[in-house]
């Protein structure tokens, strides 16, 4: 079982179109971050969100964070083929004595001209 | 600065064979990991150490060893490979994440195929 699920798993659309992506636990996060990773690459950071309740954009990206820090949401606005790539998020939880990253399955877009 | 390196981007070992994944990193990070990444699962944590000489277990750390004798290494070893091994490996680096918002650098990954 994950402890963070994403959904959907996969998503096909239209250039232009809009799109959210849902990234929920059960779990508490101190913090939350939402990476981009493209084939043959790692992951790269978009952002990171740390208040519940906090918004951030990123050019056509609205990111959201829920406000019991328990859920977060990425929004993409008029998508471009650019944007395709699997979309992770991944939240800090303090275990062991330290903080620990644990990661979603991940959203794989893909952004059709 | 190269970030994080990895080394060999691809290999095929038979079952019961051993090998080293290396990984070094040149921004002095004290925090180093290793994932692997199977379809549809996303990341999951093998090991990971909070500084030279410090390592410990992820989620996912049966049929791995590590060792972390400099900041800048971190090579994960695989001593009698098995089918269940097959996956892509990451290593990253943080600063650490005692502040919330540090990001974690990712190396380009190995892709491992055990037959």
């Amino acid at each position: 079982t994950q402890l963070l699920e994403q959904s959907p798993q996969f998503l096909s659309i239209q250039e232009g179109e809009n799109l959210t992506v849902y990234c929920n636990s059960s779990s508490v996060f101190s913090s939350l971050q939402w990476y981009r990773q493209e084939p043959g690459e790692g992951p790269v950071l978009l952002v990171t969100v740390v208040t519940g309740g906090e918004v951030k954009k990123l050019k056509r990206l609205t990111f959201q964070f829920g406000d019991a820090r328990k859920d977060s949401s990425l929004h993409i606005t008029a998508a471009q083929p650019g944007d395709t790539g699997l979309y992770l998020c991944a939240g800090t939880l303090f275990s062991g004595g330290y903080n620990k990253l644990i990661f979603g399955a991940g959203t794989r877009l893909a952004v059709h001209p | 600065n190269a970030g994080v390196t990895q080394t060999p981007k691809f290999r095929i070992l038979k079952i019961g064979q051993s090998m080293t994944l290396q990984c070094t990193q040149d921004m002095n990070h004290n925090y180093m990991y290793w994932y692997r990444q199977d379809p549809g699962m996303g990341l999951k944590l093998i090991y990971y150490s909070v500084g030279a000489g410090i390592t410990d277990k992820g989620e996912v750390p049966n049929g791995y060893n590590v060792s972390r004798s400099t900041t800048e290494d971190f090579p994960l070893r695989l001593e009698l490979a098995a089918p269940s091994q097959t996956s892509v490996y990451f290593c990253a680096s943080s600063y650490g994440l005692r502040q919330n918002n540090s990001p974690l650098h990712f190396g380009n990954g190995t892709r491992l195929t055990v037959t």
